[in-house]
């Protein structure tokens, strides 16, 4: 199994600045995935993080808006730009091992 | 297109009964597939996985049945407490290849006293 922590936990950002969320994972993993998830509703993916290669994006979701880093194979960040209160939500970072994927605990965004 | 439908949206348990979580898939290319269980404020956990060669899989008082014909598989919650309290997810994807998961709707489900 895996651990991946993420940071922050939640954070309450003004409308128009950025927020780059962190997820380190404790052993090697070959992707990478961030979700946005709504309280109460299920998992939305935003991008596949691929070590060494840009992020893959849904569709919905920009580069210019959810620029993705993914430097090492423990190692991803998030960030959410110039944001809208339509932003606020819980952003998740996954990781796969092998077939199991692990998920950090989430960082709940409000944006004011 | 939503891949992986499942039901029902909320379920009420009496304390030490049955839960039973149903979904269905449409991709025949799925060939790996989990459940996580999330608890307010956490990210989901992996509880318990199937793969298609299977129709069965048991662990503890939780059991995945699967029917591949179908393209069906459910998750049974046997002597269900009020610590299992969460929202569970059903989900699939194609093993091979790194994909990531698609993910049911999600089941809210209450265990009373």
């Amino acid at each position: 199994s895996a651990v991946i922590s993420q940071k922050p936990s939640r954070d309450i950002c003004q409308r128009g600045t950025s927020l780059t969320i962190q997820c380190q994972v404790d052993s090697q993993v070959t992707m990478m995935f961030w979700y946005r998830q709504q309280p109460g509703q299920s998992l939305t993916l935003i991008a596949t993080a691929n070590q060494g290669s840009e992020a893959t994006y849904e569709s919905g979701f920009v580069i210019d808006k959810f620029p993705i880093s993914r430097p090492n194979l423990t190692f991803s960040t998030l960030t959410v730009s110039n944001m809208s209160p339509e932003d606020s939500s819980i952003y998740l970072c996954s990781g796969h091992m092998y077939t199991e994927a692990f998920f950090g605990q989430g960082t709940r965004l409000t944006v004011v | 297109q939503q891949q992986v439908k499942q039901s029902p949206q909320s379920l009420i348990v009496q304390k030490g009964g049955i839960s039973i979580i149903n979904c269905a898939y449409e991709n025949t290319a799925f060939d790996y597939f989990p459940w996580y269980q999330q608890f307010p404020g956490k990210g989901p956990a992996l509880l318990i996985a199937i793969r298609p060669d299977v129709s069965e899989k048991k662990e503890g008082r939780f059991t995945i049945s699967f029917n591949k014909s179908a393209k069906q598989f459910s998750l049974h919650i046997m002597d269900s407490q009020p610590g299992d309290s969460a929202t569970y997810f059903c989900a699939a994807s194609i093993e091979s290849g790194n994909t990531p998961l698609v993910f049911g709707k999600g089941t809210r489900l209450s265990v009373i006293a």
